[in-house]
Parts: structure tokens; sequence; C-alpha cells
């Protein structure tokens, strides 16, 4: 079993729609919950982090964990066709090694 | 501030050749991270320097891959022979600590240099 798993499946939608993605882990040390934005040709960009179970919010974007579940999701609101990227999921434990373990990654295309 | 910097960043061999990757990290970043990403996987781990010294190397492959990070700022990954399977986007990091926490965590990411083995 992979340490992190996301679906890698592409995700087109309209603009002003909600985005939704999520990913599931196994290992329960992981402690430190990442979400990662790639643009086309360009190396993975800090979009938003956690370290707790719950909710939260960066303008419009929301991220998500249940450490119960071992499952984070990223919510974009209002997507916009900037937000057309490559979406990754990172985890780390909270202390000790920095090591990220990633998943597969989500291409997401907003159609204007 | 000045992002990490990688070249070349398009590289093309046959296989069994070998090929040198460089990277410029961060000022003042003491933790260097190469990672290898394969088309539609997402960024795999190769080797991570503290300073100059190497603190996990569990996921290079020591036959074919090496990296140095002499003087403890710019390193270099070599792949010798290189192989079919060694086609990826490898992604240089850098971060101000090593050790996972907030605030010396986050890594921030080169362009990277896209490999292709014919």
């Amino acid at each position: 079993q992979k340490e992190v798993e996301q679906d890698p499946g592409p995700l087109s939608v309209p603009e002003g729609a909600i985005v939704s993605l999520n990913c599931t882990y196994s290992n329960s040390a992981f402690q430190y919950f990442m979400w990662y934005r790639q643009y086309s040709r360009k190396g993975p960009e800090l979009l938003m982090y956690t370290y707790s179970s719950g909710n939260k919010e960066d303008g419009r974007f929301t991220a998500q964990v249940d450490k119960s579940s071992k499952y984070i999701s990223l919510f974009i609101r209002d997507s916009q066709p900037s937000d057309s990227a490559t979406y990754l999921c990172a985890m780390s434990l909270l202390y000790g090694n920095n090591r990220l373990a990633f998943g597969k990654g989500n291409q997401v295309v907003v159609i204007p | 501030e000045a992002g990490v910097a990688q070249s070349p960043r398009y590289k093309i061999i046959e296989k069994r050749q070998s090929v040198a990757f460089w990277c410029n990290p961060i000022s003042g970043h003491a933790t260097l991270y190469w990672y290898q990403q394969i088309l539609g996987q997402g960024p795999k781990l190769l080797i991570q320097f503290q300073n100059n010294g190497v603190v996990d190397d569990s996921q290079l492959p020591k036959d074919r891959f090496s990296a140095e990070r002499l003087k403890g700022v710019d390193s270099t990954l070599k792949i010798q022979p290189a192989k079919l399977e060694d086609s990826a986007v490898y992604l240089c990091a850098s971060s101000l600590g090593g050790l996972a926490g907030p605030g010396n965590n986050e890594q921030f990411f080169g362009p990277g240099t896209r490999l292709t083995v014919l």
C-alpha cells in the first residue's frame, strides 16, 4: 500500500464551479499536511499547509483534514482559469526528517 | 528574493550515457533536496542534504545515481549510466532547516530539469 493515495484522474470544470480534491494516507505518523500547486513546466509551489484536524481557509481555498479517517481534502471555490494546474497533496512527520511524501497529483482544467 | 535555480532546463541523451544536473538553492537555506518526478506521478525524494552532509538517501539508486554538495551551497546530481526509466523531471528544492515542523519546513522548488533518455 502506498503511503499517500491520490486518484490522478484529470478534472475539467466550468469557471465558477467548486473543485474538490482529496487524498488518503496510510502512515498515522504523518501530522503535517500540505497542498502544492504545479503549473506546466514549473516546480511545485506550496499552496496551503495544516497540522491539525479540521478546516483551514485561505481566500477561495479550504484545506480539510480528518486524521481519524486518514483523509485530506482541498476545495477551490469560484474556480478561475488561472487555477488550471496540477494539485499535489504532500505529507510529512511533524518532527524529525523533513521528507515529503507526495500523491500523484490531479490535473485541474477550469474552462472559461 | 531569488528562487531555486536549476540547469539545464532540458536534456536529451541516449541510454548508457552520463548526465549531470546543477542546483543553486535559495541563499541561506541549509537543506537541499533532489526529487525525481516521473510523468503522471508525484515527486519522489532521491536525496536530502543538511549543509554538506547527507541526511536521507534511502531512495537513491546508488549504483547509477550520485549527488554532492561540497561547500554546503550548490549541488550536482549525476546519473551514470542512464536508463530509459530515468526519463523524468529532476526537481531541486531547498528549505531553511532540515527538520519537520512549521516555520522552517517549507520547501521551495526550482523549475526542474526535464531529462529524456532515448
